[in-house]
């Protein structure tokens, strides 16, 4: 059955540094987001990407973080400057059409220190 | 008053009882409503997903949706001990152009199935 992988599994970083967090969507799916879960917390929409564009995104996506779908395969977060209340699970999720299921990948814990 | 709202438990039940799982919401452009699971540390799960009002079953699990109270079940029949997870109710405008799709959580509730 098709999913959605993440990698790295785990990404320890300094405060300041800049981190890529990478997703490999369902190959058929249309629609990509990242969500967020602080620890303890519950799970937060980022931004949603559609057509090689944003569509939507929260008020916790400001400009330290971008998106892009380099090739046909990958999706990226980039964050350009860690902070400590970055520190969270990031996960990856697609969808085939707007209004459709979306499935999330195993996530990415990231850890500012 | 939180757009989600989800008693978070923990809930611990023996094993083979109905669990019911329930969550509110205030957000009347919602229409699309969603299950996941979600174990320690893992990404969420999806269960079940459901449009607009009515009830669905597949297995052990159904889910209802009563979109006039802004109310939404899930209900786990003959609960096994490889139920115990957090269960997190979840919904989305489905696309309307103020709100695209993006899925809105609860807190999530936290559930043991006991042997």
């Amino acid at each position: 059955e098709p999913e959605v992988t993440q990698t790295p599994s785990h990404q320890v970083t300094q405060m300041g540094q800049e981190v890529i967090l990478r997703c490999v969507p369902i190959s058929n799916h249309l629609y990509f987001y990242w969500y967020r879960q602080i620890l303890g917390q519950k799970v937060e929409f980022l931004v949603s990407f559609y057509n090689n564009e944003i569509s939507e995104k929260s008020e916790i996506f400001d400009d330290q973080f971008s998106v892009e779908r380099p090739d046909g395969s990958n999706f990226t977060l980039k964050i350009r400057s860690t902070k400590l209340e970055d520190s969270a699970m990031y996960f990856c999720a697609s969808s085939p059409g707007l209004g459709s299921e979306q499935y999330f990948g195993p996530g990415t814990r990231l850890t500012v220190t | 008053q939180k757009e989600v709202e989800q008693d978070p438990g923990p809930l611990s039940v023996p094993e083979g009882a109905i669990v019911s799982l329930n969550c509110t919401y205030s957000n009347s452009a919602f229409q699309y409503f969603m299950w996941y699971r979600q174990y320690s540390r893992k990404g969420p799960e999806l269960l079940m997903y459901t449009y607009s009002s009515g009830n669905k079953e597949d297995g052990r699990f159904t889910a209802q949706v009563d979109k006039s109270s802004k109310y939404i079940s899930l209900f786990i029949r003959d609960s096994q001990p490889s139920d115990s997870a957090t269960y997190l109710c979840a919904m989305s405008a489905g696309g309307l152009k103020t709100s695209y799709d993006k899925v809105i959580f609860g807190p999530g509730t936290s559930l043991s199935v006991i042997p």
